[in-house]
This record gives C-alpha cells, sequence and structure tokens, in this order.
C-alpha cells in the first residue's frame, strides 16, 4: 500500500534562508504526490503536484519539489523563506484503488525574524 | 469561483446532542470526501461520493455518524448523538473528476468542539 513519510515534525528557519522539508513514500508503482499547506485556522491548500509529467514541479508561493525514484524522495524546497510561510506543511499520496489520499504526518514550519 | 464551502465555521455542543455539518462543493466537481482531522490520528478519510453516490463510506467511525449527498452541490454529515472524542476538525474536498492526478480542492473545515 501506498504510504509517505515526513521526516521532521517541526523545522525553524531565519526568514530569508532555505527551506528544506523532506519526504520519503513507499510505493509499489511510480505514485502521484502531493504537497498540502495548512495555515494556523485555515483549510487544506495544494501548493503542487507530481503526476509523472516532469520530476520538478513548480508550485505557488515559489516552492518546488523534486520527484527522485531512485531515493523514493518527494522533498519540499524554498529558495527564500517568508514570515507568511509558516504553516503546517503536509505530503500526500492517493491511495491506488481506493480513492483516498494518505496523508503524512505533517511537517510544522516556522519562521525567525 | 468561491472554492468549497463549509458551515459551520465552528460548532460547540453538548454531549448528547446531533450536529449537522454542511459542505457545498466546486460547480461541476463529480467526487466529494469528507475528512476528519485530529492531534492524535491526523487526516482520515471517512467518506467518499462519486456523482452523488457513497462510494467508501468504511471510515465512518460508528452508527451515530452519516452522510447524505442529495444533488450535486451540496452534502451534509451528521453526527447524532454526539460524543466529547467526536472533537475534530473536519474537512470536505471536492475533485474534477475520478482520477487522483485531477486534484482536491478542500473546503476551510468546520471545528467542532462537544462538551
Amino acid at each position: 500500500a501506498q504510504s509517505v513519510t515526513q521526516l521532521d515534525s517541526h523545522v525553524s528557519v531565519s526568514e530569508g534562508t532555505p527551506v528544506l522539508l523532506r519526504c520519503n513514500y513507499s510505493s509499489s508503482y511510480s505514485p502521484s504526490l502531493f504537497w498540502y499547506v495548512q495555515h494556523p485556522n485555515k483549510g487544506l491548500q495544494l501548493l503542487l503536484k507530481y503526476t509523472s509529467a516532469a520530476t520538478l514541479v513548480k508550485g505557488i508561493n515559489g516552492f518546488e519539489a523534486e520527484f527522485k525514484k531512485s531515493e523514493t524522495s518527494f522533498h519540499l524546497t524554498k529558495p527564500s523563506a517568508h514570515m507568511s510561510d509558516a504553516a503546517e506543511y503536509f505530503c500526500v499520496v492517493p491511495r491506488q484503488g481506493a480513492q483516498k489520499l494518505v496523508f503524512g504526518q505533517g511537517t510544522r514550519l516556522t519562521i525567525n525574524p | 469561483d468561491a472554492g468549497v464551502i463549509q458551515s459551520p465555521r465552528h460548532e460547540v455542543t453538548e454531549m448528547g446532542q446531533e450536529v449537522t455539518l454542511r459542505c457545498k462543493p466546486i460547480s461541476g466537481h463529480n467526487s466529494l470526501f469528507w475528512y476528519r482531522q485530529t492531534m492524535m490520528r491526523g487526516l482520515e478519510l471517512l467518506i467518499y461520493f462519486n456523482n452523488n453516490v457513497p462510494i467508501d463510506d468504511s471510515g465512518m467511525p460508528e452508527d451515530r455518524f452519516s452522510a447524505k449527498m442529495p444533488n450535486a452541490s451540496f452534502s451534509t454529515l451528521k453526527i447524532q448523538p454526539s460524543e466529547p472524542r467526536d472533537s475534530a476538525v473536519y474537512f470536505c474536498a471536492s475533485r474534477p473528476g475520478r482520477r487522483d492526478t485531477d486534484g482536491y480542492t478542500f473546503g476551510s473545515g468546520t471545528r467542532l468542539t462537544v462538551v
């Protein structure tokens, strides 16, 4: 069955420095993968999605992620953090045949001034 | 496009009362999902509709939970009777078609507190 593991429950960076949120997936086939962001007391917003068209995916707000099959990873990056990036980030994989999204445990990103 | 609209945003109720959560999906989206988010269990799928028909309700925790989709533009999730352990944020999401790659749009959620 498909699953994702977010390697860090909490990441803290300074404003203007790079962001790296790590996600590893487990799947018997090449899956679709998503990153969602949840700001405090808000809903989930799609940041970007990988659907096998290109391994480097660009999303909203300057985020991007690279699908690496050899490493079974789909890490989320941003060159320069902004205060507004402070939120919870979820790596997500659809469970094949089940019409169900499987969410990682989430990574809380804190931005220090 | 107003996105997926959920109401109410917050609900506080006493144990034993009936609670009804509402969702209006994006117009034209054929699939609708109800998720629950708690600190302990993260995000869990409760039920999934396609073309207004419930397809998978295996995530509904118990008979106290029921969901309906009487038409393409409206769905409800009802808890009767409610219990404190039902306290959570309930999200509704819709998707254009049956493919996972179509992308899911989530509502802002309903924060339910049962006291």
